[in-house]
């Protein structure tokens, strides 16, 4: 079984400070991991996945996550927020196998506030 | 780029009703997938369809149901519309292990 733990559901950080969004995962099976984005009334934009190849994943819009499976973590960081990061966004996780294992756990979101 | 569209952005019904919502994807992938937002709660996975004519229940099927007739179209059905039933609907689909694409979602309101 998986499942996925996003530790807070709110974050306030000031325009310009580290953006630092917590996942923890649980999986039985190697796992593929997702961060998705949802801006007010839109759907989920994949902002960056693991796939088990480099630990340290790029994403768009200067985001990058971190793959630690000493710590079944997949925490989610951005060096200076922006206005526009506000939004809410969801750790995912799915299994390296596919089929109906490839479907994807969702946490339950954390929502990103920015202050000027 | 992958195109996922559902038919409708807001959508108002009443109780008992029958309620169709359409989600087309123009990439020919073969999963797509239905799920409920709730806030909180985060996505539930409803229903899900590897292929055309076949479904698989999710986490929260009760009270739902859905229709794949072909490959680039995935129908969700609430039989008799309830209130708890009001919420936010997404689409994805995806292409084998590729990570899922979204629509933007109907809000439904039951009244």
């Amino acid at each position: 079984a998986q499942s996925v733990t996003q530790l807070g559901s709110h974050v306030s950080v000031s325009e310009g400070a580290l953006v630092l969004l917590r996942c923890n995962y649980s999986s039985s099976v190697p796992p593929y991991l997702f961060w998705y984005v949802q801006y007010p009334n839109q759907g989920l934009q994949l902002l960056l996945k693991y796939t088990s190849a480099a630990t340290l994943v790029k994403g768009i819009n200067g985001f990058e996550a971190e793959f630690k499976k000493s710590e079944t973590s997949f925490h989610l960081t951005k060096p200076s927020a922006h206005m526009s990061d506000a939004a809410e966004y969801f750790c995912a996780v799915s299994s390296y196998y596919g089929g109906s294992q490839g479907n994807l756990i969702f946490g339950k979101g954390t929502k990103l506030s920015v202050k000027p | 780029d992958v195109k996922v569209t559902q038919s409708s952005r807001y959508l108002v019904k009443r109780t008992g009703e029958k309620v169709f919502l359409e989600c087309v994807q123009d990439m020919d992938h073969e999963n797509m997938f239905w799920y409920r937002q709730d806030p909180g709660l985060g996505l539930r996975l409803i229903y899900f369809s590897y292929d055309v004519k076949m479904k698989e229940k999710g986490d929260i099927p009760e009270g739902y149901s859905v229709s794949r007739e072909k490959k680039e179209r995935f129908s969700l059905i609430l039989e008799s519309a309830s209130t708890n039933q009001t919420s936010m609907y997404l689409c994805a689909s995806r292409d084998g292990n590729q990570p899922q694409h979204f629509g933007d979602g109907t809000r439904l309101s039951i009244l």
